[in-house]
């Protein structure tokens, strides 16, 4: 079946770059997304990639899609102490409009 | 503003009784989902809908019960067959079915965090 992976923590510095990675195993994911959760709050549309593309940048994100290795990374740049949060990556098929959720990676930022 | 709201923020609940977390949408989408999340764990789904008056189970449905009467609103009852109720609850909503270039993007909601006393 439809499968979603990532990391549960990552540790990085102020100021330094995160990533953030994340595996699927369907081959007909149509959009991959990201979604930042910040303590006690619902989730929010951080950033997402149409699956024909192999990068997207906006601003401090920048998504990179491996579709031949399903693999799925999240780089912040120049990480704020804001940036602590949980990130989920999620996957749309082309079969039905659910999502495959991954169990998101808690990102901690140290001084 | 269009937006997803969810009420009450935080809930108690003692154990044996039923409660119904509230779920609103001005969005004008089709398609609702409920989804609950436990500490250190993703999102797992409970009920979704694609249109009025219809729903699905998802993976976790026993203990829980939804309806869908009017297209903003997505009320789930979380029922005393629910074991271990205490959790975080999400409400989301979609665009229906956008085809095979479609955006699924969800909006969430704030959440609601329900606790069994």
């Amino acid at each position: 079946g439809e499968d979603v992976e990532q990391s549960l923590f990552l540790s990085v510095r102020e100021g330094d770059s995160s990533v953030i990675n994340c595996t699927y195993t369907d081959s007909s994911s149509t959009y991959l997304y990201w979604y930042k959760q910040e303590p006690g709050a619902g989730l929010q549309l951080l950033t997402y990639i149409f699956s024909n593309m192999d990068m997207k940048q906006d601003q401090r994100l920048t998504v990179l899609l491996n579709k031949k290795d399903k693999h799925l990374s999240l780089r912040i740049a120049d990480t704020q102490t804001g940036d602590s949060a949980i990130y989920f990556c999620a996957e749309s098929l082309d079969s039905n409009y659910q999502l495959i959720w991954g169990a998101g990676t808690k990102l901690i930022i140290k001084p | 503003d269009g937006g997803i709201t969810q009420s009450p923020k935080y809930l108690f609940r003692k154990e044996g009784q039923n409660v119904t977390l509230s779920c609103e949408q001005n969005l004008n989408h089709d398609a609702m989902y409920w989804y609950r999340q436990d500490p250190g764990q993703g999102l797992r789904l409970i009920y979704y809908s694609q249109i009025v008056n219809d729903f699905q189970k998802g993976d976790i449905a026993e203990g829980y019960s939804v309806s869908r009467e009017k297209k903003e609103s997505f009320p789930l009852t979380v029922t005393s067959a629910q074991k271990n109720p205490t959790a975080f609850y999400l409400c989301a909503s979609s665009i229906q079915w956008a085809g095979l270039a479609g955006n699924n993007e969800q909006f969430f909601g704030p959440g609601t965090r329900l606790t069994v006393l």
